[in-house]
């Protein structure tokens, strides 16, 4: 089955800065990668999320990059700021499948 | 519009004990599916339901674990016995499935502490 790796586990950055998360995934039928933000006591929020038939997708200062052959696949947070602090979770989905398989989340704190 | 809706918010049992949590489905949407998230494992799929029905189940831990859907605006997760080992916040998430698009929306979770 489909398995996700995601690095770094923990992530410190100054206000400011840029901020990216990668993930690597197993399965080549996988075509849908989404990115969820969970910040402290609440519930994982989806950010963004890509399709196998595009390489890069941009929403303000979220992208996320897919590299098909290598199977990984990165999320860029550009220009922090304090509320971006919280966790960020990877996942991805096979053609036909609702199952989302989950990376193991990536903590990442901005300094300001 | 509401979302994904879970009950109790927080619950408080001691070992042995019956514990059930409730979801309610954002409606219209035809997939659901319960999580468990725990510091040391993460974010764990237990079981997923499309158009009511069981798909797939093997996350679930053990037979003490279980969960139904009834008809397409509820589901229950129920553990019986409890133990200190299911302590974990679990999450009900909706979807409109593959046909309507993947995003799966999280209800706020049940805080689950066995004594």
């Amino acid at each position: 089955g489909e398995n996700v790796e995601q690095h770094p586990s923990t992530l410190s950055v100054q206000e400011g800065d840029s901020a990216v998360i990668k993930c690597t995934y197993s399965d080549s039928a996988s075509n849908y990668f989404p990115w969820y933000k969970q910040e402290l006591g609440k519930r994982p929020q989806l950010i963004i999320d890509i399709r196998s038939n595009v390489g890069e997708k941009k929403d303000q200062r979220i992208a996320v990059t897919l590299n098909k052959t290598a199977k990984h696949f990165s999320l860029h947070i550009t220009e922090t700021q304090p509320e971006d602090s919280a966790v960020y979770f990877c996942a991805a989905t096979i053609q036909g499948a609702q199952k989302l398989v989950f990376g193991q989340g990536t903590r990442l704190t901005i300094n300001p | 519009d509401a979302g994904v809706i879970q009950s109790p918010r927080h619950e408080v049992t001691e070992m042995g004990q019956e514990v059930t949590l409730r979801c309610k489905p954002i409606s219209g949407h035809n997939s659901l599916f319960w999580y468990r998230q725990t510091m040391m494992r993460g974010l764990e799929l237990l079981i997923y339901f499309n158009n009511n029905v069981p798909i797939d189940d093997s996350g679930m831990p053990e037979d003490r674990f279980s969960a139904k859907m009834p008809n397409a605006s509820f589901s229950t997760l129920k553990i019986q016995p409890s133990e200190p080992r299911d302590s974990a916040v679990y999450f009900c998430a909706s979807s409109l499935g593959v046909s309507g698009g993947r995003t799966q929306y999280f209800g706020p979770g049940t805080r689950l502490t066995v004594l």
